[in-house]
């Protein structure tokens, strides 16, 4: 059962114009999103986030919207860079357990390639 | 700057191996988990462990086992290889917080099982 979904598995952009990465969620639990980056042969790098109580949070180029009643988020690049193309994993925060420590439920990843 | 470091970059196992993967951090976190990472799959959680000692399952602990005995260390072990364990190994840390607590992930061991 896939509680965070990233529905397109890659992505491609001219240089310069926005890239939007969209993820999916089924668990109302969440109660925070963030976004990583992840580049070929390196760990994840945290990027952006967003409580469940907000609907924007903006960060310079990098944007995350959260649309609760409809269960989505997406990333905003504006405007997009060929150093932006990596891997972008959404992750969803919920308890663990029901205890009081947090997991993360991570997507499949989008692959972005912004052309030059 | 948080710094999370893994034994090894790659490393080629045999089928039935005891194989460990060695994580540090050196930024006094409490939390520190691993994932493994595989094509079309994402980032899955193996385990978790919040304070020395203690430790938690994630999604897919089966065929692995953790040990931590000192907080800024973090071991993942392969009981007996196989050749479905082959994939890339995050090791990451955080602090306790109230939800947003951002992961500090390590650049990842990719290990090979033949």
């Amino acid at each position: 059962d896939q509680q965070v979904k990233q529905n397109s598995p890659s992505l491609s952009v001219q240089e310069g114009r926005i890239s939007i990465l969209n993820c999916d969620y089924t668990n109302s639990m969440f109660d925070y999103f963030l976004w990583y980056k992840k580049y070929p042969a390196e760990g994840p790098t945290f990027l952006i986030s967003i409580s469940s109580i907000k609907d924007k949070n903006e960060d310079g180029r990098f944007t995350v919207f959260l649309n609760k009643s409809a269960k989505h988020l997406s990333l905003h690049i504006v405007p997009s860079q060929p150093g932006d193309s990596a891997v972008y994993f959404c992750a969803a925060s919920a308890r663990f357990s029901g205890g009081s420590n947090y997991k993360l439920t991570f997507g499949k990843g989008t692959l972005l390639t912004v052309n030059p | 700057d948080v710094k999370v470091t893994q034994s090894s970059r790659y490393l080629v196992k045999r089928t039935g191996e005891k194989v460990f993967l060695e994580c540090v951090q050196d930024m006094d976190h409490e939390n520190m988990f691993w994932y493994r990472q595989d094509p079309g799959l994402g980032l899955r959680l193996i385990y978790f462990s919040y304070d020395v000692k203690m430790k938690e399952k994630g999604d897919i602990p089966e065929g692995y086992s953790v040990s931590r005995e000192k907080k800024e260390r973090f071991s993942l072990i392969l009981e007996s290889a196989s050749t479905n364990q082959t994939s890339m190994y995050l090791c990451a840390s955080s602090v306790v917080g109230q939800g947003l607590t951002e992961q500090y992930f390590g650049p990842g061991t990719r290990l090979t099982v033949t």
